[in-house]
């Protein structure tokens, strides 16, 4: 299974609302993972099984989608929240694949 | 608090080997499938093997099948990383991830970086 994310980069300002995309090639239901990664860390987990926000994520961020579509929504831009975005799909375990990233950076 | 620190990255030639160490704290290590995800410098995530808890499943990425061999001591709640025939184009910061449920990583340790050069 390939995912694609789109846009490749995302330019936007502080307090914007981002709509980030992940496109796979054929159905993952909802096993559909989000990160984040800052410059010279790990990534982080933001949502899993496409909607569910993990523990200490703030509610700014929000996963949709199911099958083959889905979206990731920061609502309001923080200043931290410039970042890259991955989304991973598991419907294949053991065999988990990355899209190459969405790269939210300042405008 | 779960903890993953990675350890054994360095400079290695091409055709030599290295082995990778994570060392997990802060929950039941045995009872989670384990990941190793690797990324090259400018590039994006690319995941390289599991093994499950009890260590019975395991599984490759096709770009390190036949060289690398993952393994884990529960015991010593320690994951590891055996690559041999290393390549130029396994430079890359390796990551331990912690899996849940076949579905998502939860926790990434910092990384080790491996640079395969001579």
């Amino acid at each position: 299974i390939v995912l694609t994310q789109s846009p490749a980069t995302l330019s936007l300002s502080p307090g914007e609302r981002a709509i980030l995309s992940c496109r796979a090639s054929q159905s993952v239901s909802s096993y559909l993972a989000w990160y984040q990664q800052k410059p010279g860390q790990a990534p982080r987990l933001l949502i899993s099984d496409a909607s569910n926000r993990a523990t200490g994520i703030p509610a700014r961020f929000s996963g949709s989608g199911s099958g083959t579509d889905f979206t990731l929504t920061i609502s309001s831009l923080e200043p931290e929240d410039f970042a890259v975005y991955y989304c991973q799909q598991c419907s294949s375990w053991p065999l988990f694949t990355f899209g190459p990233g969405t790269k939210v950076d300042v405008k | 608090e779960v903890q993953l620190v990675e350890s054994g990255g360095g400079l290695v030639k091409p055709g030599g080997s290295l082995r990778l160490s994570c060392a997990a704290s802060g929950f039941t290590f045995s009872l989670y499938t384990m990941n190793w995800v690797r990324q090259a410098p400018g590039t994006g995530l690319e995941w390289v093997s599991g093994i499950t808890g009890d260590g019975n499943h395991i599984s490759y990425g096709d770009s390190v099948k036949g060289r690398f061999t993952i393994s884990r001591d529960n015991a010593k709640n320690s994951l590891y990383l055996q690559m041999n025939s290393l390549r130029a184009e396994d430079t890359a910061v390796y990551y331990c991830a912690r899996e849940i449920s076949g579905r998502y990583c939860d926790y990434w340790g910092q990384g080790s970086l491996v640079i395969v050069s001579s």
